[in-house]
């Protein structure tokens, strides 16, 4: 099967511009979410969708980020404006379902989409 | 809250075993084990439910302590192809937090020649 899609794998802005990141989820994955890796760290959840609804956007800053799940396929995190500390690596993965248990969760990842911020 | 992973890098030579931990202070439903490879995705490796089991995928198992809310990674006989980041992720299950994997900061580990 497909993967998960992503775009641009590469960006570099300048601080105070804005920035858009694409992903295409496996088909037929109801749950997209959207993770911010840091070099060195680990990911760091933003926001999770349950097809085209938010199920958590808690770690989200949402007065320069945001995202949509138009449709409860394709998704678009934004960034504007960008600050220095945005420069990670933006993942987005998809899974079958948010159910722990049964491990429905279980995340496929893309490749990633890389900001650097100067 | 972060699960911790402990040791935060490992150094072994071809053949050696190697033990990673993953602890959380919440109660746990399942944990998820993940290897990144410098670049790239992360790639699911198992995932163990609440209930103490223990699963394996060829050389590498794991067992998760539901009361101790502890998982360890268990790499016996390790390979070149082990060398990678690895991410414990943990899941707990009602309210808003149903579902929602939160990551460990990862265990390096590097197998020589």
């Amino acid at each position: 099967e497909a993967g998960v899609a992503q775009s641009p794998r590469y960006k570099i802005i300048e601080k105070r511009q804005s920035v858009a990141f694409w992903c295409n989820p496996i088909s037929g994955h109801a749950t997209l979410y959207w993770y911010q890796q840091i070099l060195g760290q680990g990911p760091k959840l933003l926001i999770q969708f349950q097809n085209n609804g938010v199920v958590d956007d808690s770690q989200l800053p949402k007065d320069r980020f945001s995202a949509e799940r138009l449709k409860g396929v394709d998704s678009t995190l934004k960034i504007q404006p960008a600050k220095l500390e945005d420069s990670a690596v933006y993942l987005c993965a998809s899974s079958l379902g948010q159910d722990p248990i049964s491990g429905a969760n279980v995340l496929t990842f893309g490749a990633g989409s890389r900001l650097t911020v100067l | 809250q972060q699960p911790v992973q402990s040791p935060q890098a490992v150094i072994l030579r071809e053949g050696e075993d190697a033990v990673i931990n993953c602890s959380s202070s919440k109660a746990l439903y399942s944990v998820h084990w993940y290897r990144q490879k410098h670049g790239e995705a992360p790639v699911f490796l198992m995932i163990l439910l609440k209930g103490g089991e223990q699963k394996g995928h060829e050389k590498i198992s794991a067992s998760f302590n539901e009361k101790k809310q502890q998982s360890s990674l268990y790499l016996t006989a390790s390979q070149l192809s082990y060398s990678g980041t690895y991410f414990c992720g943990t899941a707990n299950a009602g309210g808003t937090s149903y579902g929602k994997l939160t990551f460990g900061q990862g265990t390096i580990l590097t197998v020589h020649p």
